[in-house]
């Protein structure tokens, strides 16, 4: 089975600061997808980024970058240079890349960015 | 393009009654994702089309839940006898499920938010 485990509930950033959101995961699969998505207060999920298992380089997509960790099993968001427009619900995800490539996501993080 | 599109936004419902919500993939998705999202959590998956049928329905809770998806495009998700517990935003993704290496991004719509009174 697999799970993601996000332990910061909510985080507070001044704005134009980089904030990291944690995200560890456990799995038995040797091949796998790692995802991040945003969730504003309306309520739709937003891709942000994804991260393969056998990808050597971490993801990066504009200001988002992942800092992948195999060994730690870690696969955390870094938002660079923060907007007001960045406040929301952060949710880390994985899949295997088999079969049924359902998403497995984590409790979330409550990000709040700060004028 | 256009992307995922769920029908109805909202819906309130009496407890016992019997729902159905829809989904609109994007164009050319063949994998089909339902998700149920309860308040402060995560979403959690019900179950996954590849085109037709219902390749995995693991997550559906009991068998008041049903899905299908009859042409591999829309796909509509029914609750019958439906209880206040059911209550939640439901999540509707797809995506195209290349063959390749790695997974397959899943593109989620804006949800149907269903409230059983």
């Amino acid at each position: 089975a697999q799970k993601i485990t996000q332990t910061q509930p909510g985080m507070f950033v001044q704005e134009k600061e980089a904030v990291t959101l944690d995200c560890t995961y456990d799995t038995s699969d040797q091949s796998y997808g790692l995802f991040w998505y945003k969730q504003p207060s309306s309520g739709e999920m937003i891709f942000l980024i994804y991260q393969g298992s056998y990808d050597e380089q971490n993801a990066t997509e504009g200001r988002y970058s992942l800092n992948f960790q195999k060994a730690r099993k870690s696969a955390n968001l870094v938002i660079s240079a923060s907007q007001l427009g960045d406040s929301a619900m952060y949710f880390c995800a994985m899949s295997s890349v088999q079969g049924a490539q359902k998403l497995v996501f984590g409790q979330g993080t409550r990000l709040t960015i700060n004028p | 393009g256009a992307g995922v599109s769920q029908t109805p936004s909202n819906k309130v419902t009496e407890k016992g009654k019997y729902v159905e919500l829809r989904c609109d993939p994007i164009s050319g998705h063949t994998a089909l994702y339902w998700y149920r999202q309860s308040l402060g959590q995560g979403p959690e998956f019900l179950i996954y089309f590849q085109g037709t049928g219902a390749a995995d329905d693991s997550g559906l809770p009991n068998d008041r839940f049903f899905a299908v998806r009859p042409e591999g495009s829309v796909s509509t998700l029914k609750i019958q006898r439906t209880e206040r517990g059911d209550s939640a935003v439901y999540l509707c993704a797809s995506s195209r499920l290349l063959v390749r290496t790695g997974a397959d991004t899943q593109y989620f719509g804006p949800g149907t938010r269903l409230t059983v009174l």
